[in-house]
């Protein structure tokens, strides 16, 4: 399988302090997403960095890729109490664009 | 990126019953996925859509249980048939972008009672 798994299950920072999540998963990739999801709704597209790539930034967020480590990290900086929220990574391994979830990091950011 | 409609967004069903949900997109798209999310866990995908073919289940997911049509490139269903709590879930339909990215729509989140 080639899911992912991330670290923490639960993160609780207080707001203004940067918040990291990791994700690892066990076979080689395509392209590794982040998603967030609010309160058990849709999921967010956050970032996408392919397997070629090794660090790409979005606004606060940072996400680094180590394909020799098959582990990936999202970094929030700044955290906000509107980032409070489950955040997920995501493999695509093949040219059928399937996904593979990890279970989640679920993130409380205390005013 | 794609914007995805998915319709109902909540449901509360009888045992025994099914329910379809649909989701649309605002533009045209080979492929199409639907996701289960049980209670507390992370997402599981349940079959992919084409349009055009019949859909690819995966493993622990069969047809007659969750039958799917795509009758254009826009559009899709999918069925949860013969429902039982243990159905209970949200269930999120999901396109792949021009730049392989993949978004969701907001989900149907069912519960059978």
């Amino acid at each position: 399988s080639q899911q992912g798994e991330e670290d923490p299950q639960a993160l609780s920072i207080q707001e203004g302090e940067n918040a990291t999540m990791n994700c690892s998963y066990k076979t080689s990739i395509n392209n590794l997403q982040w998603y967030r999801q609010n309160s058990g709704r849709g999921l967010v597209h956050l970032i996408l960095i392919r397997s070629n790539e090794r660090e790409k930034h979005s606004g606060r967020l940072r996400v680094t890729l180590d394909t020799s480590k098959k582990s990936s990290s999202l970094l929030i900086t700044a955290s906000r109490a509107a980032d409070t929220a489950s955040y997920f990574c995501a493999v695509s391994g093949g040219s059928n664009y399937k996904l593979t979830f990890g279970k989640g990091t679920l993130l409380t950011v205390n005013p | 990126s794609a914007v995805i409609s998915q319709k109902p967004s909540r449901d509360i069903c009888q045992r025994g019953t099914s329910l379809t949900i649909q989701c649309q997109v605002d533009s045209q798209v080979t492929m199409m996925f639907w996701y289960r999310q049980q209670p507390g866990q992370s997402l599981t995908l349940i079959a992919t859509a084409n349009q055009g073919s019949e859909a690819t289940y995966e493993s622990g997911f069969v047809i007659d249980k969750f039958p799917i049509s795509r009758p254009n490139l826009t559009f899709s269903t999918l069925t949860v048939s013969n429902m039982s709590p243990e159905d209970s879930s949200i269930y999120l339909c999901s396109v792949v972008g021009e730049y392989t990215e993949a978004f969701f729509g907001q989900g149907t989140r069912l519960t059978v009672v």
